[in-house]
């Protein structure tokens, strides 16, 4: 399709809990790149993807979050034992090539209580 | 993280002027990409440049990269209510990661 399309809209988690982001990028784009939206309207970077492979992991917090793009799959991000500090929205975006403008889904927002 | 320093951060403006936003970093980008996010969704892309120096319009949308590379603008003419909405600049690296200006809020009154 021509959009990427983010599951789910909304999600709650309890503190402790996991959580799962799924994202389908745009077919026939080859980069998936994931970012987290805080209060204030920062957005930080977190992984990218070229097909299944890592491309870039440096924004990723390693302890609990964990991301992978396996072929005929969505795309997943994943949080374990979410703290109250991820609460913000989750945006996937996809593209062509790396260094191209890039389409972002309309995102997930997660809020841990 | 790192963000590049977008101005105004807010503006409210009669229906009709125009309008007129920029971005400045100390770092070089290869691309300089303009967004648009409304509430409860994802940015949208308005324009992109890929080019030091070059001057892109989309409609009633022009953006300019500036010759260092550090630098661009973004002017909206002749603004309409549905121009509201949060804009933001982003640099892009050869690695494809984006960074993000701190948004510019536009309210236009009718």
């Amino acid at each position: 399709g021509e959009e990427v399309a983010q599951t789910p809209k909304h999600l709650v988690r309890g503190e402790g809990q996991k959580a799962k982001l799924y994202c389908a990028p745009i077919k026939g784009h080859s980069y998936v790149f994931w970012y987290q939206q805080v209060l204030k309207n920062e957005f930080k970077f977190l992984i990218s993807f070229q097909n299944e492979n890592v491309f870039d992991e440096t924004g990723m917090p390693k302890e609990r979050f964990s991301a992978k793009c396996l072929p005929n799959s969505p795309c997943s991000l994943e949080i374990q034992a979410t703290k109250l500090e991820d609460s913000a929205v989750y945006f996937c975006a996809s593209s062509q090539a790396a260094n191209y403008g890039y389409t972002f889904g309309s995102g997930t927002r997660l809020t841990v209580v | 993280g790192q963000q590049l320093n977008q101005s105004p951060q807010s503006m409210f403006i009669q229906e009709g002027e125009d309008v007129s936003m920029n971005c400045t970093s100390s770092s070089i980008f290869n691309t300089w990409l303009w967004y648009k996010q409304d509430p409860g969704e994802g940015p949208v892309l308005l324009i992109a440049l890929y080019k030091a120096g070059e001057l892109t319009s989309n409609g009633r949308l022009t953006a300019q990269f500036g010759i260092t590379r550090k630098d661009s603008f973004l002017n909206i003419s002749a603004s309409i209510p549905s121009d509201v909405g949060i804009y933001f600049c982003a640099g892009q690296g050869v690695n494809g990661k984006l960074t993000f200006g701190q948004g510019t809020i536009l309210t236009v009154h009718p």
